[in-house]
Order: structure tokens, then C-alpha cells, then sequence
């Protein structure tokens, strides 16, 4: 079974433009998390996804933002871009069986490395 | 003071060796912990998982929880140059809804052939 893939693996972007970010979860998995992983504050949640709706945010500005589609692949979106943006970007998919929104375990993307200068 | 506090390391042992690994947190709504395994430009893969106090063990690794206290733990025996990468302990609440992890800064790992 294929794992989560991210799209694109490298991005470099300078101060003021926008960026999304596409993650595809693993084949079943329904619900998709999205973090930030810089050297100075490790691996932050930023928000969750799962049937097309935001079911949990981290407290990140409203610069940052996602969405889910059907086949439950989502992206996330970055406005007006600030240097301390620079980070990887992971996308992690959770099996959410039906009904059940409790913890579950999650798999991780590759990330996508943005460089903004 | 964060929730989930790591010992950033690095940490240097022996090929063979049992390494240690451990993270305390504060909140006591985190119910489900994860060891996760980063090699460097990769993104972490998940090691171990558990929801219950006590040793969960899968081939080397063994997990231990310790909710009493608020203490878990990451044993590796027989360890490998190929184990050589960043360990992050990561957990979460199990109430409806609530996906979202907290994750240790990480502790480096180096296992010298």
C-alpha cells in the first residue's frame, strides 16, 4: 500500500507571496494532520482534516489554512509568506473507522521543504 | 514550560549497546503515546504505539508508559549504526475529535560501529 505523498518535495518562495501544499493520506485513511517542523520549536500541529471539514486547529495566525476534498486528499495554504515560515511542512493520514473520531495513529509524508527568502 | 519536555541529546553509544530514551509530560488528558523514528530530510515514522501503562514490546523496541508518573520510556537493545537518527515521543487526548499530537523536541541519536 502506497504511503502519504506530498507535493512539491522542495519549494522556495520569497517574503509576501502565498504557497499551498497538496498531501494525498494513504488509500482508506480518512483524516489527514498537517505540522510545521522548524529547528528552534520542533514538530507543531497546525490543523486536522477529516471529511472535508477542520476538525482541530494549533495555534498558528489565520495565514495558514487547509482544506480537505472528497477523496480525501487536502491541501494547505500559506498567505502573505514571513521568513520564519521556512520549515517542513508534514502531512500525516489516520484510519478513522466509521463513526469513531477517537485518537488514532498517524503516518507521516515525506514533508515538503519550504525555503522562504 | 512546554508539555511534552525531551532530552535533546545528542546521545553517543556503542553498536550493541541498550539505549534509553525517555519524555515527560504534564497534561494529564494525553491518553495514546507514539515513539517515532526521523532520519535526517525524511519525514518520522512511526516506531511504537500504545494507549495503556506497562511495556509494549516489538522486536528490539520496547515502550513504557508510566501514567502515574508521567513518564515514558524507549528501549532499543542490540543497537544498530542504522538506528542512528532522531527519536521523537509524541502524544495525544483520546476525547471525540482529537487527532492533534504533541511531539518532544527530539533526542539525536548516534550508534558508533
Amino acid at each position: 500500500k502506497a504511503g502519504v505523498t506530498q507535493t512539491p518535495r522542495y519549494l522556495i518562495k520569497t517574503r509576501g507571496q502565498q504557497v499551498t501544499l497538496s498531501c494525498s493520506p494513504i488509500s482508506g485513511h480518512r483524516s489527514v494532520s498537517w505540522y510545521q517542523q522548524t529547528p528552534g520549536q520542533g514538530l507543531q500541529f497546525l490543523f486536522e482534516y477529516f471529511s472535508e471539514t477542520q476538525r482541530n486547529k494549533g495555534n498558528f495566525p489565520g495565514r495558514f489554512s487547509g482544506r480537505q476534498f472528497s477523496n480525501s486528499r487536502s491541501e494547505m495554504n500559506v498567505s502573505t509568506l514571513e521568513l520564519g515560515d521556512s520549515a517542513l511542512y508534514l502531512c500525516a493520514s489516520s484510519l478513522v473507522l466509521a463513526g469513531v473520531l477517537r485518537g488514532d495513529t498517524q503516518y507521516f509524508g515525506p514533508g515538503t521543504r519550504l525555503t522562504v527568502l | 514550560q512546554k508539555e511534552v519536555e525531551q532530552d535533546p541529546g545528542p546521545l553517543s553509544v556503542p553498536e550493541g549497546a541498550i539505549v534509553s530514551l525517555n519524555c515527560t509530560y504534564s497534561n494529564s488528558a494525553f491518553q495514546y503515546f507514539m515513539w517515532y523514528r526521523q532520519y535526517s530530510r525524511k519525514g518520522p515514522e512511526l516506531l511504537m504505539y500504545t494507549y495503556s501503562s506497562g511495556n509494549k514490546e516489538d522486536g528490539r523496541f520496547t515502550a513504557q508508559v508510566d501514567k502515574s508518573s508521567k513518564y515514558i520510556s524507549l528501549f532499543i537493545r542490540d543497537s544498530q549504526p542504522s538506528d542512528s537518527a532522531t527519536y521523537l515521543c509524541a502524544m495525544g487526548p483520546w476525547d471525540t475529535g482529537r487527532r492533534a499530537l504533541t511531539f518532544g523536541s527530539g533526542t539525536r541519536l548516534q550508534v558508533q560501529p
